[in-house]
């Protein structure tokens, strides 16, 4: 069935520092990918919404500037965590719509130290 | 703007019984309703979705889930538990718009006593 790779799925970090998070589609095209944000015991919160080749959407309260989302083909989306703060640790998730059918990562724990 | 409420935080029940998650959800036109399950660090598992058509959905591994508009529920349920059930179980309603775009409840973690 249609897979999609998150990497890397644990990465600790300096307070700072940017972390890039990469979200592949392997065997469909998708149009649309979500990132999501999950603090421990808590729900997962949409982030953005991005689709290939334009501006990503973001919800309300999410920092553009801060959590920087790249499209650029149908298989990859990336999601920049820039100057991570301790306060940005949680566990990122991604999914990818295509083919009407919808797909989750495996999620990236970010820990800033 | 869509809502899920999952009013149980924490449910444990003995292997073998029957289980029944709750879920209300609140949207103005036809939701698309989902069921994740989430084992600890691990990403999301589709059990079953809702779109249109018949109201009681089956999904994966046992799991079924009904659809009642008049109480603006998608309760999930299995007749007999087993131990490897034992996660965190998600509700999820999609826009119409953009269905794929899920505001999720804030999960109802299942314990199962052997």
């Amino acid at each position: 069935g249609a897979v999609v790779s998150q990497h890397p799925s644990r990465v600790i970090c300096k307070s700072g520092t940017s972390v890039k998070i990469e979200c592949r589609s392997l065997d469909f095209q998708a149009t649309t990918m979500f990132w999501y944000r999950q603090f421990p015991k808590q729900s997962l919160m949409l982030m953005a919404t991005s689709n290939e080749g334009s501006k990503a959407t973001y919800e309300q309260g999410v920092e553009k500037d801060k959590f920087l989302i790249n499209h650029a083909s149908l298989t990859l989306s990336t999601l920049t965590v820039t100057s991570a703060h301790p306060e940005d640790s949680s566990f990122y998730i991604c999914s990818a719509n295509g083919n009407e059918k919808l797909f989750f990562g495996s999620g990236t724990q970010l820990s800033v130290l | 703007a869509q809502s899920v409420t999952q009013p149980d935080i924490h449910i444990t029940v003995s292997e073998g019984a029957s289980l029944e998650l709750r879920c209300n959800y609140s949207y103005g036109a036809t939701p698309y309703l989902f069921w994740y399950v989430q084992s600890p660090g691990q990403g999301l598992q589709l059990l079953l979705k809702y779109f249109s058509g018949d109201t009681l959905v089956q999904g994966i591994k046992g799991f079924e889930a009904e659809f009642k508009r008049s109480q603006s529920s998608f309760n999930l349920r299995k007749p007999s538990v087993h131990w490897s059930d034992a996660a965190e179980y998600f509700c999820a309603v999609g826009s119409g718009a953009g269905s794929y775009q899920l505001t999720f409840g804030k999960g109802t973690k299942l314990s199962v006593i052997p």
